[in-house]
């Protein structure tokens, strides 16, 4: 079974600076995704970014980009320039390939609650 | 807007009781998953229907049951609720196309038993 780990329970970083959030998981997969998703106060569950597991390029979307360390099996998000509308819970996603063209369940770790400071 | 819509958003109930959440996924999508949000388990995955059958089960409770109708929306059936029951349960439909990875979510239903 895999799993996801979030060690950092909350950060907090000063507005304009870059703050990093860790996330390792475990799994026997050779094929599969990782997400990081944020869940502001207003509960949606949006994407950030997706990195796919056989591309060894990182991921960047704007100020977002992600380390991704496929032999240590870990995948930490980058935010650059702290914006105070980052302020959120920020969970890391497993989802594993399947065939067929579905997709499957997200396995998520236990989040990391973000302040952005003024 | 993700496009995918719940109801209702609040719901407010006794012990005992059986509610009825509702989603209606993207227009197109045919994978509807559902997922509770508690604060001691997480967010944690529950069902998944494709296109009206059910494709894989997570730790769901044998007094919760799921279906999928012919207009692709779901619903998720909550019956002999308990006060650990108390929830954000979220809806989440993808499209079916290989490589389409993204899960769409929408706003939830926040579940309160008293």
């Amino acid at each position: 079974a895999q799993t996801v780990t979030q060690s950092q329970p909350e950060m907090s970083v000063q507005e304009a600076e870059t703050v990093t959030l860790s996330c390792t998981y475990d799994t026997s997969e050779n094929n599969y995704y990782l997400f990081w998703y944020k869940q502001p106060p207003s509960r949606q569950m949006i994407l950030v970014i997706r990195q796919e597991a056989y591309k060894q390029q990182n991921a960047t979307e704007n100020r977002f980009s992600v380390n991704f360390q496929k032999a240590a099996k870990s995948f930490s998000l980058k935010i650059s320039d702290s914006q105070l509308g980052d302020t959120a819970m920020y969970f890391c996603a497993f989802m594993k390939l399947v065939g067929g063209g579905a997709t499957n369940k997200l396995i998520f770790g236990t989040g990391t609650l973000l302040a952005v400071q003024p | 807007d993700s496009g995918v819509t719940q109801t209702p958003k609040h719901l407010i109930t006794a012990t005992g009781q059986r509610v009825t959440l509702r989603c209606s996924p993207r227009s197109g999508d045919l994978s509807v998953y559902w997922y509770q949000q508690s604060l001691d388990q997480g967010l944690q995955f529950l069902i998944q229907y494709y296109n009206g059958e059910e494709r894989a089960k997570g730790n769901i409770l044998e007094r919760f049951s799921a279906q999928q109708f012919p207009d692709l929306h779901s619903e998720l059936n909550l019956s002999s609720l308990e006060l650990g029951d108390s929830a954000l349960y979220f809806c989440a439909s993808s499209p079916v196309r290989w490589g389409d990875t993204e899960a769409f979510f929408g706003q939830g239903t926040r579940l309160t038993v008293v």
